[in-house]
């Protein structure tokens, strides 16, 4: 079965620093990636996703994340953190030989002004 | 719009007393799921459907029902809750070619 692991509750950021929020999964096959976020009293948004292709990623509000085979990662990063980015993160996991979606227990980042 | 709908937002219901959350979605997705959401755990899957009348178990089943009756909707089932079922719920559909999922606006469920 595969799994997510957000090893940080909560990561805090100075305003203008670099933001990382790390995830790390296992899964037999290959993987498909994804992060999402959350903001107070929404749904979760989808922010972008690894299937295939370039290990750098680039998504949606300047965030992008890098597919890491070896060490089982897809770390989402931001240049220069805004406290609008201040939410909970989910990554997610899903197998190329099932249907199943697995999502780590979340990030809250607080981008501190 | 594209959009997730789902019914009730907030549901405050007694042990036992079978109740139906409601999930559509205007995209004609095939894939639909629900999950829970609770305090450190995250989200976990319950049930999800890869078309009409396909349906799976997630990671947390037990205590839940779905149907897939119709493309758009894709109604979750509590036949007798319990309070280990209060939560927070979401619905969400994807195409199945990418899994991208739109996730409706979540139902919070208090059962007593």
């Amino acid at each position: 079965a595969q799994s997510v692991a957000q090893p940080e509750d909560q990561v805090n950021v100075a305003e203008g620093n670099p933001l990382t929020v790390k995830c790390t999964y296992s899964v037999s096959g290959n993987p498909y990636l994804f992060w999402y976020v959350q903001y107070p009293n929404r749904g979760l948004q989808f922010l972008l996703k690894y299937i295939t292709g370039d290990n750098l990623v680039k998504g949606s509000y300047g965030f992008e994340a890098e597919f890491n085979k070896s060490q089982t990662s897809f770390h989402l990063k931001k240049p220069s953190a805004l406290v609008s980015d201040s939410a909970l993160y989910f990554c997610a996991v899903k197998s190329n030989g099932n249907n199943r979606l697995a999502f780590g227990k979340g990030n809250q980042v607080v981008v501190i002004p | 719009e594209a959009q997730v709908t789902q019914n009730p937002r907030y549901l405050i219901t007694v042990t036992g007393k079978k109740l139906t959350v409601t999930c559509s979605q205007n995209m004609n997705h095939e894939y639909m799921s629900w999950y829970r959401q609770d305090p450190g755990l995250g989200l976990r899957q319950i049930y999800y459907s890869m078309n009409v009348e396909v349906t799976d178990k997630g990671d947390v089943p037990e205590g839940y029902k779905v149907s897939r009756k119709e493309k758009r909707n894709f109604p979750l089932i509590l036949e007798s809750p319990s309070p280990n079922q209060t939560s927070l719920y979401f619905c969400a559909s994807s195409t199945r070619l990418n899994y991208e999922q739109y996730f409706g606006p979540g139902t919070r469920l208090t059962v007593t």
